[in-house]
């Protein structure tokens, strides 16, 4: 059963632009949502997260935005460089140890 | 160490044989995960330890996977008698307690082919 779903398998955007990266959940139970990047032959590197109290994060470039009513995420990366080309997980956890995962989406950074 | 080690990095295995996949932790990290990430999908959680207990193995897809920890550090995982099913990357993942809200550092998985 997956609980934590990335829609779009792919996302191409401008260098210079806004990438916006979507996450949808199902488990009303999770308190904390985490993105994590992760380039080829890597393992995944954590990017930035968010409680379940709040509904904005900010790290420099990236914001994290969470609609705890929609069960919706998302992650905004402003403005968009060629080192930002991975693929980013989303995922979400109901204690303090166990992550569930989305599928990923592919981000590819355009010249 | 100054990461996550996983060891081998890739392992092609016949079905039926059996495989061992290693991970050092980061030095004083007294939490260790194991995932795996199959072929078009997210990272599946297997087992979960705390020093050298595993308080959670309710990820471990069948009788045919073990993991143990040993002096609080390196950790195995074994499959037995593998089935083409079992290919994927495994991940392993260590942090300094059970604090997910700050991230885990992966290594850079086990490749494994089941043929």
């Amino acid at each position: 059963d997956q609980q934590v779903k990335q829609n779009s398998p792919s996302l191409s955007v401008q260098e210079g632009r806004i990438s916006i990266l979507n996450c949808d959940y199902t488990n009303s139970m999770f308190d904390y949502f985490l993105w994590y990047k992760k380039y080829p032959a890597e393992g995944p590197t954590f990017l930035i997260s968010i409680s379940s109290i709040k509904d904005k994060n900010e790290d420099g470039r990236f914001t994290v935005f969470l609609n705890k009513s929609a069960k919706h995420l998302s992650l905004h990366i402003v403005p968009s460089q060629p080192g930002d080309s991975a693929v980013y997980f989303c995922a979400a956890a109901t204690n303090d140890y166990k992550l569930s995962f989305g599928a990923g989406t592919t981000v590819t950074v355009r010249a | 160490g100054a990461g996550v080690s996983q060891s081998p990095s890739n392992k092609v295995t016949e079905k039926g044989k059996d495989v061992e996949l290693r991970c050092d932790p980061i030095s004083g990290h007294t939490a260790l995960y194991w995932y795996r990430q199959s072929l078009g999908q997210g990272l599946e959680f297997l087992i979960y330890f705390q020093g050298n207990s595993a308080p959670d193995k309710s990820g471990l897809p069948s009788d045919r996977f073990s993991a143990e920890r040993t002096g609080g550090s390196v950790s195995t995982l074994t499959i037995q008698r593998t089935q083409q099913e079992d290919s994927a990357v495994y991940l392993c993942a260590s942090s300094n307690r059970g604090q997910v809200n700050y991230g885990y550092t992966f290594g850079s998985g086990t490749r494994l082919t089941v043929v």
